[in-house]
Protein backbone atom coordinates (compact mmCIF):
# COMPACT_ATOMS: atom_id res chain seq x y z
CA UNK A 1 0.00 0.00 0.00
CA UNK A 2 2.97 2.36 -0.17
CA UNK A 3 2.93 4.70 -2.53
CA UNK A 4 6.16 4.62 -4.76
CA UNK A 5 8.51 7.87 -5.02
CA UNK A 6 10.43 8.67 -8.26
CA UNK A 7 13.29 9.41 -8.19
CA UNK A 8 14.95 8.13 -5.33
CA UNK A 9 17.44 11.07 -5.25
CA UNK A 10 18.49 13.95 -7.11
CA UNK A 11 21.06 16.21 -7.11
CA UNK A 12 21.13 19.88 -8.83
CA UNK A 13 22.68 23.33 -9.12
CA UNK A 14 20.80 25.86 -7.41
CA UNK A 15 18.17 27.30 -9.78
CA UNK A 16 17.41 24.18 -11.79
CA UNK A 17 13.88 22.68 -11.72
CA UNK A 18 12.93 19.23 -10.21
CA UNK A 19 9.80 17.42 -10.38
CA UNK A 20 9.40 14.40 -7.57
CA UNK A 21 6.79 11.82 -8.61
CA UNK A 22 4.29 9.52 -6.18
CA UNK A 23 2.28 7.09 -7.63
CA UNK A 24 0.18 4.61 -5.37
CA UNK A 25 -1.47 1.26 -6.27
CA UNK A 26 -4.41 2.46 -4.75
CA UNK A 27 -7.07 4.98 -5.22
CA UNK A 28 -6.22 7.93 -3.77
CA UNK A 29 -8.18 10.66 -1.48
CA UNK A 30 -5.83 13.58 -0.98
CA UNK A 31 -1.87 13.56 -0.86
CA UNK A 32 0.34 15.30 1.51
CA UNK A 33 3.94 16.37 1.14
CA UNK A 34 6.45 17.16 3.77
CA UNK A 35 10.09 18.26 3.60
CA UNK A 36 12.69 16.71 6.29
CA UNK A 37 15.87 18.37 7.07
CA UNK A 38 18.75 16.50 8.46
CA UNK A 39 18.12 15.72 12.17
CA UNK A 40 14.88 17.28 11.67
CA UNK A 41 11.06 16.56 11.91
CA UNK A 42 9.24 16.41 8.47
CA UNK A 43 7.53 19.55 7.89
CA UNK A 44 4.20 20.41 6.03
CA UNK A 45 4.08 21.88 2.44
CA UNK A 46 1.01 21.27 0.49
CA UNK A 47 -2.35 18.98 0.53
CA UNK A 48 -3.86 18.18 -2.88
CA UNK A 49 -7.53 16.75 -2.54
CA UNK A 50 -9.68 14.96 -5.22
CA UNK A 51 -11.39 17.12 -6.96
CA UNK A 52 -8.44 19.90 -7.17
CA UNK A 53 -8.16 21.74 -4.45
CA UNK A 54 -4.86 22.45 -3.64
CA UNK A 55 -3.01 24.21 -1.09
CA UNK A 56 1.05 25.49 -1.28
CA UNK A 57 3.96 27.54 -1.22
CA UNK A 58 4.61 30.42 -3.70
CA UNK A 59 7.70 28.82 -5.56
CA UNK A 60 6.70 24.92 -4.71
CA UNK A 61 3.55 23.53 -6.56
CA UNK A 62 1.74 20.22 -7.38
CA UNK A 63 -0.77 18.13 -9.21
CA UNK A 64 -2.71 15.50 -8.54
CA UNK A 65 -3.90 13.35 -11.34
CA UNK A 66 -7.12 11.19 -9.54
CA UNK A 67 -6.98 8.72 -12.60
CA UNK A 68 -3.39 7.91 -12.41
CA UNK A 69 -3.49 7.34 -8.45
CA UNK A 70 -0.23 10.14 -8.55
CA UNK A 71 0.93 13.09 -7.80
CA UNK A 72 4.10 15.18 -8.85
CA UNK A 73 5.51 17.68 -6.86
CA UNK A 74 7.43 20.67 -8.52
CA UNK A 75 9.72 22.71 -7.29
CA UNK A 76 11.65 25.59 -9.74
CA UNK A 77 14.18 27.69 -9.79
CA UNK A 78 15.11 25.66 -6.96
CA UNK A 79 17.22 27.40 -3.32
CA UNK A 80 19.84 26.12 -0.93
CA UNK A 81 17.12 25.87 1.22
CA UNK A 82 15.15 23.20 -0.71
CA UNK A 83 17.45 20.39 -0.09
CA UNK A 84 16.20 17.47 2.35
CA UNK A 85 14.17 14.71 2.17
CA UNK A 86 10.77 14.98 0.71
CA UNK A 87 8.07 12.61 1.06
CA UNK A 88 4.03 12.26 0.35
CA UNK A 89 1.56 10.50 2.15
CA UNK A 90 -1.48 9.26 0.81
CA UNK A 91 -5.00 8.67 2.22
CA UNK A 92 -6.35 5.52 0.20
CA UNK A 93 -9.54 5.16 2.83
CA UNK A 94 -12.45 8.11 2.38
CA UNK A 95 -12.92 9.82 5.29
CA UNK A 96 -9.60 8.33 7.27
CA UNK A 97 -7.37 10.44 8.98
CA UNK A 98 -4.08 8.71 8.59
CA UNK A 99 -1.45 8.85 6.18
CA UNK A 100 0.51 6.41 3.98
CA UNK A 101 3.87 7.61 3.44
CA UNK A 102 6.59 6.99 0.29
CA UNK A 103 9.66 6.22 1.19
CA UNK A 104 11.07 9.63 0.28
CA UNK A 105 12.96 11.34 -1.94
CA UNK A 106 16.73 12.94 -1.25
CA UNK A 107 16.75 16.31 -3.06
CA UNK A 108 20.91 18.33 -2.84
CA UNK A 109 20.79 21.96 -3.98
CA UNK A 110 24.58 22.55 -4.61
CA UNK A 111 25.82 26.30 -5.18
CA UNK B 1 5.14 26.40 15.53
CA UNK B 2 2.78 23.21 16.43
CA UNK B 3 3.31 22.54 20.56
CA UNK B 4 4.04 19.40 20.46
CA UNK B 5 6.84 17.77 22.38
CA UNK B 6 8.61 14.03 22.75
CA UNK B 7 10.08 12.47 25.82
CA UNK B 8 12.91 11.03 26.27
CA UNK B 9 14.56 12.63 23.17
CA UNK B 10 17.59 10.00 22.82
CA UNK B 11 16.95 6.22 25.15
CA UNK B 12 19.35 3.27 24.80
CA UNK B 13 18.09 0.33 26.76
CA UNK B 14 18.64 -3.75 26.13
CA UNK B 15 16.66 -6.48 24.50
CA UNK B 16 13.58 -7.31 26.66
CA UNK B 17 13.42 -4.25 28.44
CA UNK B 18 10.23 -2.11 28.68
CA UNK B 19 10.05 1.42 27.09
CA UNK B 20 7.92 4.18 27.31
CA UNK B 21 7.33 7.30 25.10
CA UNK B 22 5.66 10.03 25.60
CA UNK B 23 4.12 12.73 23.05
CA UNK B 24 2.63 15.86 24.62
CA UNK B 25 0.58 18.72 23.07
CA UNK B 26 -0.37 22.13 23.94
CA UNK B 27 -2.69 22.62 20.83
CA UNK B 28 -6.13 20.77 21.89
CA UNK B 29 -5.69 18.73 18.56
CA UNK B 30 -7.83 15.41 18.24
CA UNK B 31 -5.49 13.28 16.23
CA UNK B 32 -2.28 12.19 17.29
CA UNK B 33 0.13 9.84 15.28
CA UNK B 34 3.14 7.62 15.85
CA UNK B 35 5.46 7.03 13.52
CA UNK B 36 8.61 5.19 13.05
CA UNK B 37 11.18 6.24 10.39
CA UNK B 38 13.65 3.53 9.49
CA UNK B 39 16.69 4.05 6.11
CA UNK B 40 14.77 2.87 3.00
CA UNK B 41 11.16 3.12 4.49
CA UNK B 42 10.22 6.70 5.28
CA UNK B 43 7.77 7.30 7.96
CA UNK B 44 5.31 4.43 8.52
CA UNK B 45 2.40 4.45 11.05
CA UNK B 46 2.70 2.38 14.26
CA UNK B 47 -0.53 3.71 15.82
CA UNK B 48 -3.06 6.46 15.94
CA UNK B 49 -5.54 8.04 18.04
CA UNK B 50 -8.94 9.71 17.55
CA UNK B 51 -9.88 11.06 20.58
CA UNK B 52 -9.56 9.91 24.32
CA UNK B 53 -9.34 6.27 24.61
CA UNK B 54 -9.72 6.12 21.04
CA UNK B 55 -6.80 4.47 19.77
CA UNK B 56 -6.53 2.25 16.37
CA UNK B 57 -3.60 0.33 14.57
CA UNK B 58 -1.27 0.94 11.84
CA UNK B 59 0.51 -0.35 9.46
CA UNK B 60 3.55 -1.89 11.64
CA UNK B 61 1.82 -2.00 15.38
CA UNK B 62 3.05 -5.44 15.90
CA UNK B 63 4.98 -5.42 19.24
CA UNK B 64 3.90 -1.68 20.64
CA UNK B 65 0.75 -0.34 22.51
CA UNK B 66 -0.80 2.80 22.94
CA UNK B 67 -2.63 4.71 25.42
CA UNK B 68 -4.28 8.23 25.44
CA UNK B 69 -6.05 9.15 28.97
CA UNK B 70 -6.18 12.77 27.94
CA UNK B 71 -6.13 14.84 25.33
CA UNK B 72 -2.97 16.47 25.41
CA UNK B 73 -0.40 13.10 26.34
CA UNK B 74 -0.17 9.90 23.85
CA UNK B 75 2.35 7.21 25.05
CA UNK B 76 4.05 4.79 23.30
CA UNK B 77 4.53 1.68 25.04
CA UNK B 78 7.52 -1.05 24.11
CA UNK B 79 6.07 -3.83 26.12
CA UNK B 80 9.51 -6.17 25.33
CA UNK B 81 12.13 -4.37 22.98
CA UNK B 82 13.92 -5.96 20.92
CA UNK B 83 16.87 -4.47 18.26
CA UNK B 84 14.47 -4.35 15.52
CA UNK B 85 12.54 -1.55 17.04
CA UNK B 86 15.76 0.19 16.82
CA UNK B 87 14.40 3.64 14.92
CA UNK B 88 13.53 7.59 15.24
CA UNK B 89 10.10 7.77 16.61
CA UNK B 90 8.16 10.64 15.45
CA UNK B 91 4.65 11.77 17.03
CA UNK B 92 2.54 14.08 15.28
CA UNK B 93 -0.90 15.95 15.54
CA UNK B 94 -3.58 16.84 13.37
CA UNK B 95 -6.74 19.30 13.81
CA UNK B 96 -9.26 17.87 11.09
CA UNK B 97 -12.34 18.63 11.77
CA UNK B 98 -15.00 16.82 9.68
CA UNK B 99 -15.15 13.65 7.91
CA UNK B 100 -13.42 14.59 4.05
CA UNK B 101 -11.09 17.29 5.37
CA UNK B 102 -7.37 16.89 5.76
CA UNK B 103 -5.39 18.94 7.66
CA UNK B 104 -1.84 19.12 7.66
CA UNK B 105 0.22 17.12 10.90
CA UNK B 106 2.72 18.51 12.48
CA UNK B 107 5.27 16.34 13.97
CA UNK B 108 7.53 16.31 17.31
CA UNK B 109 11.20 16.22 17.25
CA UNK B 110 11.40 12.90 17.97
CA UNK B 111 13.04 10.27 20.08
CA UNK B 112 15.96 8.48 19.03
CA UNK B 113 15.45 4.42 20.24
CA UNK B 114 18.49 2.18 20.63
CA UNK B 115 18.00 -0.91 21.77
CA UNK B 116 20.77 -3.22 22.13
Amino acid sequence: QQPVQSPQAVILREGEDAVINCSSSKALYSVHWYRQKHGEAPVFLMILLKGGEQKGHEKISASFNEKKQQSSLYLTASQLSYSGTYFCGTVIIQGAQKLVFGQGTRLTINP
Amino acid sequence: DAGITQSPRHKVTETGTPVTLRCHQTENHRYMYWYRQDPGHGLRLIHYSYGVKDTDKGEVSDGYSVSRSKTEDFLLTLESATSSQTSVYFCAISSSLATDTYNEQFFGPGTRLTVL
